[in-house]
């Protein structure tokens, strides 16, 4: 039963310090998103990657927030430095485009990293 | 104004009960919509697309009017375990699925 993996699956940190969130999208998927969850906003997509590339972070603070894929097994997220305000569930997803091409029908998500910065 | 926008609910309901969500979306151009399903303090999970013609699986149908721009999920014959938010989900035809959610709405199914 192939799932998304994500760690750490809790973390409590200070502001001002780096988080750094990890993923590993289910083998063979070669699309990877990165969302957030609050109770206020609901889920919001912060980056989007297909074949290692980034394709849309539009919806990420880019003064403070950073998401590479550095193989096609690994995405990480960081946050540095850490503000209050970004606590929430982070979570990955991954799909498959045949060819690289098209959209990918289902998103499967992994378990989240729930963060909590004081 | 959010571009999906849904009840938050909660919904309560017996067991048994037929019970209906809808949700409406901002943007005409939208191609795509589903119905996602996320249990307390666990990921979502796709529970089914929605089509122009409609679509059913088991206990629960979807449906979806463009011209009024908004997407219903119907289930009937309630069981305690549907109790869930669920979340509308729709993305625009851009050439890769960026998904926009709603908040969710969620159901307690009552013994």
């Amino acid at each position: 039963d192939a799932r998304v993996t994500q760690t750490p699956r809790h973390k409590v940190t200070e502001m001002g310090q780096e988080v750094t969130m990890r993923c590993q999208p289910i083998l063979g998927h070669n699309t990877v998103f990165w969302y957030r969850q609050t109770m206020m906003q609901g889920l919001e997509l912060l980056a989007y990657f297909r074949n290692r590339a980034p394709l849309d972070d539009s919806g990420m603070p880019k003064d403070r927030f950073s998401a590479e894929m550095p193989d096609a097994t690994l995405a990480t997220l960081k946050i540095q430095p850490s503000e209050p305000r970004d606590s929430a569930v982070y979570f990955c997803a991954s799909g498959l485009v045949p060819d690289g091409r098209g959209a990918t029908d289902t998103q499967y998500f992994g378990p989240g990293t729930r963060l909590t910065v004081l | 104004r959010k571009e999906v926008e849904q009840d938050p609910g909660p919904f309560n309901v017996p067991e048994g009960a037929t019970v209906a969500f809808n949700c409406t979306y901002s943007n005409s151009a939208s191609q795509s919509f589903f119905w996602y399903r996320q249990d307390c303090r666990k990921e979502p999970k796709l529970l089914m697309s929605v089509y122009s013609s409609g679509n059913e699986d088991g206990r629960f149908t979807a449906q979806l009017n463009r011209a009024s721009q908004y997407i219903s999920l119907l289930i009937r014959d309630s069981k305690l375990s549907d109790s869930a938010t669920y979340l509308c989900v729709v993305s625009p035809n851009t050439g890769f699925q960026k998904l926009v959610f709603g908040t969710g709405t969620r159901l307690l199914v009552s013994p």
